[in-house]
Order: C-alpha cells, then sequence, then structure tokens
C-alpha cells in the first residue's frame, strides 16, 4: 500500500543535541512537507520542498534543517539551536501539479528531557 | 501571505445533532480549501475539498461551502456519531500549477456526546 512513514514515533532529546526525524513516502509525490503542531497552534509550515535537491523555509525555519537528496526521503533535523522543540512533527506529501491535498504522515513526538 | 481563522475551537453537540465549523481567508487568490480530521496521536486526514469554482460540495454526511465574495468556507457535519470526535482543521492555498503550499486554521476539537 502507498502511504509515508514517519520514525520514530516518540523520541527524546537532551538538552542541546540534534536529532533527525525520518520521513519516508512511496506515493511518488514530488512535495513534501515539514510541520510542527502545537496544542491551540494549529499546524505551522516548518520547511517544504517542491523537487530533488530543493527546499525552502516555512514560516518557522529557525533552529531547523532538511535535505532532499532523494524522492522518497525528506528527512528532519532539529538542532540545539532550537529554543523550544517539544512539539509533535508531521511530514506530509502531495504531487507537485495542481492544487492537492496533503497526505499526511503519522506523527513524531519530540521531547525535551 | 494567506492566514486562515477557524471558529469556534471547540464544539460539543449531541449524537445525531449537526455540527458547523466556519473558517475565514485573508487572500482573495487562494482557490482551494481542504478539511482535515485528526485523531488523538494520528496524522491529519483529508475527508473533504472544495475548489473555488464550486460553491459546495457533499459527501454522504459531509459538506463544505465557500462564499468567495466573504471569504469564507464552512463544513457541515449532519447526523454525527460519536466516531466524528476528533479535531478538524481547515486549510486554504493558492495552486498555480506547481504544489500548493497549505495555511492551515488552529483546529476545532469536537466532542459529539451520547
Amino acid at each position: 500500500d502507498g502511504g509515508i512513514t514517519q520514525s520514530p514515533k516518540y523520541l527524546f532529546r537532551k538538552e542541546g543535541q540534534n536529532v533527525t526525524l525520518s520521513c519516508e513516502q512511496n506515493l511518488n509525490h514530488d512535495a513534501m512537507y515539514w510541520y510542527r503542531q502545537d496544542p491551540g497552534q494549529g499546524l505551522r509550515l516548518i520547511y517544504y520542498s517542491q523537487i530533488v535537491n530543493d527546499f525552502q523555509k516555512g514560516d518557522i525555519a529557525e533552529g531547523y534543517s532538511v535535505s532532499r537528496e532523494k524522492k522518497e526521503s525528506f528527512p528532519l533535523t532539529v538542532t540545539s539551536a532550537q529554543k523550544n522543540p517539544t512539539a509533535f512533527y508531521l511530514c506530509a506529501s502531495s504531487t507537485q501539479t495542481g492544487n492537492y491535498g496533503y497526505t499526511f504522515g503519522s506523527g513524531t513526538r519530540l521531547t525535551v528531557v | 501571505g494567506e492566514n486562515v481563522e477557524q471558529h469556534p475551537s471547540t464544539l460539543s453537540v449531541q449524537e445525531g445533532d449537526s455540527a458547523v465549523i466556519k473558517c475565514t481567508y485573508s487572500d482573495s487568490a487562494s482557490n482551494y480549501f481542504p478539511w482535515y480530521k485528526q485523531e488523538l496521536g494520528k496524522g491529519p486526514q483529508l475527508i473533504i475539498d472544495i475548489r473555488s469554482n464550486v460553491g459546495e460540495k457533499k459527501d454522504q454526511r459531509i459538506a463544505v461551502t465557500l462564499n468567495k465574495t466573504a471569504k469564507h468556507f464552512s463544513l457541515h457535519i449532519t447526523e454525527t456519531q460519536p466516531e466524528d470526535s476528533a479535531v478538524y482543521f481547515c486549510a486554504a492555498s493558492i495552486g498555480t500549477g506547481t504544489a500548493s503550499k497549505l495555511t492551515f486554521g488552529t483546529g476545532t476539537r469536537l466532542q459529539v456526546t451520547l
């Protein structure tokens, strides 16, 4: 079955550490996105990528980095520069052409300990 | 950029009643409006969407209406059931032939009581 897979489901990070969240899709979608979800604030865009080897900052990119070396993969690194990284992170993908809804992964809950 | 406002933030209805969630958007160029349902601990799932060339769309108990002049759109759920309990998000985007970039509302927590 086609879908989008995020791992791990739960992740704990110590202060000052970088961590990488995985996102893989087998939908043959060109575009991929990372959103952060905090209670009462909806979904905020961190980074997005429309094609391989290209990506753009979203509304809250500070303290995060991404790469897009393969069409299927769009990993997100939460760096030590991110002041408040505890949140639920969602990865999504969509077709490039036209205007269609996203397919979301099941999310990664990151907690700083 | 686009700004999407969503109301109410919480909504409680009795089973069998109707539920309405409203959203407004700021950019008149937006032309695609999806709605997502998110259950606890899961990613959002697309439940219905509407494009700017259509005023209303229905899918069984779910309908969405769009008023382009007023720049608002609404989700209507009829004959609500306990499994409708979830957080619902509206979104808006401008599609120009490249990948859309959705702007989301802040969500509505719907509770359907027995």
